[in-house]
């Protein structure tokens, strides 16, 4: 089962714009990661923050967690046309598995 | 290429037919996961394997799926008497030994399986 869900399932933005996704989920997690996957492709992992982080950056990705609130953000800045994917959240729990969201649909338009 | 590979990377079949699909992950990974990821989803756990020991299967793992990773190194994943409703995208990823809540998990490509 999904571990949650992710807002908005659907995004378009011009390029240049900033994208904003956010992810919830349901339990206790030691980290969250967030991965993109092209259309019928591969999942790629694109940043990881575990349960004692609050914020994390890596080039163009922002992450923030609010444990408290069992809640997530990914904020890319300057979003490019080759931005467009899906985006999704994975938890880790108590064991090794990842439990992913329901994903977020990225369209950035010329 | 030193990722995940996985092979076929496309497998249409008929109801009933049994498959078999391969995935290779980074060699010096021990940890190897299953998901199956319908359109429109995000992916769902099928399986896990520390080495060749196989620690966690998931409910949606029923009796015609079987998995193995007998030198703990490339793994299997078979569906016997496919049903229209096994149409998904299989995905395999593998991670480093070590703490968990520190590593990524690095997926392949995928098999798409297509039943007719």
């Amino acid at each position: 089962s999904q571990q949650g869900e992710e807002d908005p399932q659907a995004l378009s933005i011009q390029e240049g714009e900033n994208a904003t996704m956010n992810c919830s989920y349901k339990t206790s997690i030691n980290n969250l990661q967030w991965y993109r996957q092209n259309s019928g492709r591969g999942l790629v992992h694109l940043i990881l923050i575990r349960s004692n982080e609050r914020e994390k950056h890596s080039g163009r990705l922002r992450v923030t967690l609010d444990t408290s609130k069992k809640s997530s953000s990914l904020l890319i800045t300057a979003s490019r046309a080759a931005d467009t994917a899906s985006y999704f959240c994975a938890t880790k729990g108590g064991g090794n598995k990842l439990t992913f969201g329901t994903g977020t649909q990225l369209k950035v338009e010329l | 290429d030193t990722g995940v590979s996985q092979d076929p990377r496309h497998k249409i079949t008929k109801r009933g037919q049994n498959v078999t699909f391969r995935c290779d992950p980074i060699s010096e990974h021990n940890r190897l996961y299953w998901y199956r990821q319908t359109l429109g989803q995000g992916p769902e756990f099928l399986t896990y394997f520390q080495n060749e020991a196989q620690l966690e299967k998931s409910r949606l793992l029923s009796d015609r799926f079987s998995a193995e990773r007998p030198k703990g190194s490339f793994s299997t994943l078979e569906i016997q008497r496919t049903e229209q409703g096994d149409s998904a995208m299989y995905l395999c990823a593998s991670e480093p030994s070590g703490r968990s809540s520190y590593n990524e998990q690095f997926f392949g490509p995928g098999t798409r399986l297509t039943v007719l």
